[in-house]
């Protein structure tokens, strides 16, 4: 089945506690991406990368690493996370520019103390 | 740095009414336009798209009508049933860039 996969589905952490959430996806596409999703507020994009060994910042990449040494997997890094952080985050991808469908994961949520 | 503008945030609809959602955009480098429909504990699914070249877009129930000179576009639900009951995100796609709408929670009454 075509799907992205992310994991943990739900995490719960302390403040400065390193952490990576995973994704990774089975379709070959080209183009992954992360968003975190607040209320009222969207889906905002962290960071994407349009291949392997190729990442750019989206538009809330503070306080987050990503890297794409497979094409398969996007993992999302949050190297000393903090409350502010505590959100629903998203994991999507697409055949190559992000500019058609995008497919997405079920989600993670996290929650800072 | 909002650069869609989705509205209304709430819409309650009379079963086999018409919901419209309305987003408006200000970078005209974008060149995708999805609506996605998510349901509580689910991720955002694609529900109809339109590229800029095309001014209307229809599948099933649901169209896009999208103004390039007016840099807006809205999703139209017709026939409008419970189990549409969900949230819709518009979004605005280009060189690897996303921007998505708040969202609109719609609410169709049976």
């Amino acid at each position: 089945e075509a799907q992205v996969t992310q994991n943990p589905r739900y995490l719960i952490t302390v403040t400065g506690k390193k952490l990576t959430v995973t994704c990774s996806q089975n379709m070959n596409h080209e183009y992954m991406s992360w968003y975190r999703q607040d209320p009222g507020l969207g889906l905002r994009q962290i960071y994407y990368s349009m291949n392997v060994e190729v990442t750019d910042k989206g538009d809330v990449p503070e306080g987050y690493k990503v890297s794409r040494k497979e094409k398969r997997n996007f993992p999302l890094i949050l190297e000393s996370p903090s409350p502010n952080q505590t959100s629903l985050y998203f994991c999507a991808s697409s055949f190559f520019t992000g500019g058609e469908k995008l497919f997405f994961g079920s989600g993670t949520q996290l929650s800072v103390l | 740095q909002q650069q869609v503008k989705q509205s209304p945030q709430s819409l309650i609809v009379q079963k086999g009414g018409i919901s419209i959602i309305n987003c408006a955009y200000e970078n005209t480098a974008f060149d995708y336009f999805p609506w996605y429909q998510q349901f509580p504990g689910k991720g955002p699914a694609l529900l109809i798209a339109i590229r800029p070249d095309v001014s209307e877009k229809k599948e099933g129930r649901f169209t896009i009508s999208f103004n390039k000179s007016a840099k807006q576009f809205s999703l139209h639900i017709m026939d409008s049933q419970p189990g549409d009951s969900a949230t819709y995100f518009c979004a605005a796609l280009g060189a690897g860039k996303s921007t998505f709408g708040d969202g609109t929670t719609l609410t169709v009454k049976p």
